[in-house]
């Protein structure tokens, strides 16, 4: 299947501050792009998608970015917190509703 | 609750024994996807359905793996046969197919941890 990656594994952050995600993607035919956020023993929850036809998308405390140059899609969280605190995978598909693949994830701590 | 539920929560079994599970996608929803997913790892696909019909199924799910959805609401994913390399969470998501903006988010139920002992 598609390759969809993840560039750090780990990522701690002080409660309050931005953090970052960052994941890269292969396929250049991918439409679609999902960020989801996994605690432990959950199911994946979405958090924000973006259509390729679109660079940013904002949501709630969130920002999504994809650079289709680069192949490279981030997720953006203002202001962490305790409760931010899971394992956030990317996903991409060829096009919406279709299956999708994702990434390893990254583990982000939010430190109080 | 109106999310996707999967039943059991959780289920030891023995080797080679068979297990099935149940999803119960959001009402609406006319796509159901499953996956797996081992600790560290991101969910990995296995097959999905829009209603009735299973439009695919990955290449790398064994032949003792087969899931159905009969009357394009509930669906069971049954593993014959078991082994210790099937332990993993098994994930359900529910979907709309896509309408004219494209866009449809897949809601995931909390899934069923099998250990195969």
């Amino acid at each position: 299947g598609e390759s969809v990656g993840l560039h750090l594994p780990t990522l701690s952050v002080q409660e309050g501050d931005n953090s970052i995600i960052n994941c890269a993607y292969s396929n250049s035919a991918s439409d679609y792009f999902i960020w989801y956020k996994q605690e432990s023993g959950k199911g994946p929850q979405f958090i924000i998608d973006i259509r390729s036809n679109m660079d940013k998308r904002q949501g709630q405390r969130v920002t999504v970015l994809l650079n289709k140059t680069v192949k490279h899609l981030s997720l953006q969280i203002a202001a962490t917190q305790p409760g931010d605190s899971a394992v956030y995978f990317c996903a991409e598909t060829g096009a919406p509703g279709n299956q999708f693949y994702f990434g390893t994830g990254t583990s982000l701590t939010v430190i109080p | 609750d109106t999310g996707v539920s999967q039943d059991p929560r959780h289920k030891i079994t023995k080797r080679g024994q068979n297990v099935t599970f149940r999803c119960d996608p959001i009402s609406e929803h006319n796509r159901l996807y499953w996956y797996r997913q081992t600790l560290g790892q991101g969910p990995e696909f296995l097959t999905y359905f829009q209603n009735e019909a299973q439009l695919e199924k990955s290449r790398l799910l064994s032949d003792r793996f087969s899931a159905e959805r009969p009357k394009g609401s509930f669906s069971t994913l049954e593993i014959q046969r078991t082994e210790q390399g099937d332990s993993a969470m098994y994930l359900c998501a529910s979907s709309l197919a896509p309408g004219p903006m494209g866009n449809t988010e897949a809601f995931f139920g909390q899934g069923t941890r099998l250990t195969v002992v």
